[in-house]
């Protein structure tokens, strides 16, 4: 198993162009959420799913965003019409849930997202 | 509302010191407390996690405590070293049901200093 994986790793875009990033999860997890964090903040939560079950949205998820998670597998975290304001760190997390499950959340990389 | 606090921000110290980070949340309902790891530019790194039942929790220099009565948790780093420096956060579950989704402290910058 080689942990949870983000793809790109950095992404710079012009202001009101459309991107997306994919979140590979730990092949066994069934749980998996995406966070924001800015320079200096600690990470802040957008959205999480188990298995392909969209369950709870921030409300710092804009109707400009939209995560998917088809089949339980892998996810994609689509962002339109970026605003500078969207620059940031996306980091997407997995873990295995279940009534009284241990969750330790096991981060990936991030995507690295820069929006001039 | 839960709110979690790291204090210090930012903390400098020699090489071979042993220190203490301090992270503290405010609704003590909560099935447990990670401590993470975030080199700069990098996602994070999960440490320890200490499940509400338990006092503590080791992994090699490391030592995690947690007081959920005073809703206090603390990083014990022993013998520090140049490669321990990065950015420490702990976080808890939000909500008192175990969907796993964290709320973070703002974290502490560690510099050790060869």
């Amino acid at each position: 198993d080689t942990g949870v994986s983000q793809d790109p790793r950095h992404k710079i875009t012009k202001r009101g162009q459309n991107v997306t990033f994919r979140c590979d999860p730990i092949s066994e997890h069934n749980r998996l959420y995406w966070y924001r964090q800015t320079l200096g903040q600690g990470p802040e939560f957008l959205t999480y799913f188990q298995n392909e079950a969209q369950l709870e949205k921030s409300r710092l998820l804009s109707d400009r965003f939209s995560a998917e998670r088809p089949k339980g597998s892998f996810s994609t975290l689509e962002i339109q019409r970026t605003e500078q304001g969207d620059s940031a760190m996306y980091l997407c997390a997995s873990s295995l849930g279940g009534a009284g499950g241990r969750t330790e959340a096991f981060f990936g990389q991030g995507t690295r997202l820069t929006v001039v | 509302k839960q709110e979690v606090t790291q204090i210090p921000a930012a903390l400098s110290v020699p090489e071979g010191e042993n220190l203490v980070l301090n992270c503290s949340f405010t609704d003590s309902a909560i099935y447990n407390l990670q401590w993470f790891r975030q080199d700069p530019g990098k996602g994070l790194t999960s440490l320890l996690l200490i499940q509400s039942s338990q006092r503590e929790q080791t992994s090699g220099r490391l030592n995690a405590s947690l007081d959920k009565s005073s809703g206090r948790s603390t990083l014990y780093i022993a013998a520090s070293q140049p490669g321990d420096s990065a950015t420490y956060l702990c976080a808890v579950p939000l909500g008192s049901s175990n969907t796993g989704k964290l709320i973070f402290g703002q974290g502490t910058t560690l510099q050790v200093k060869p």
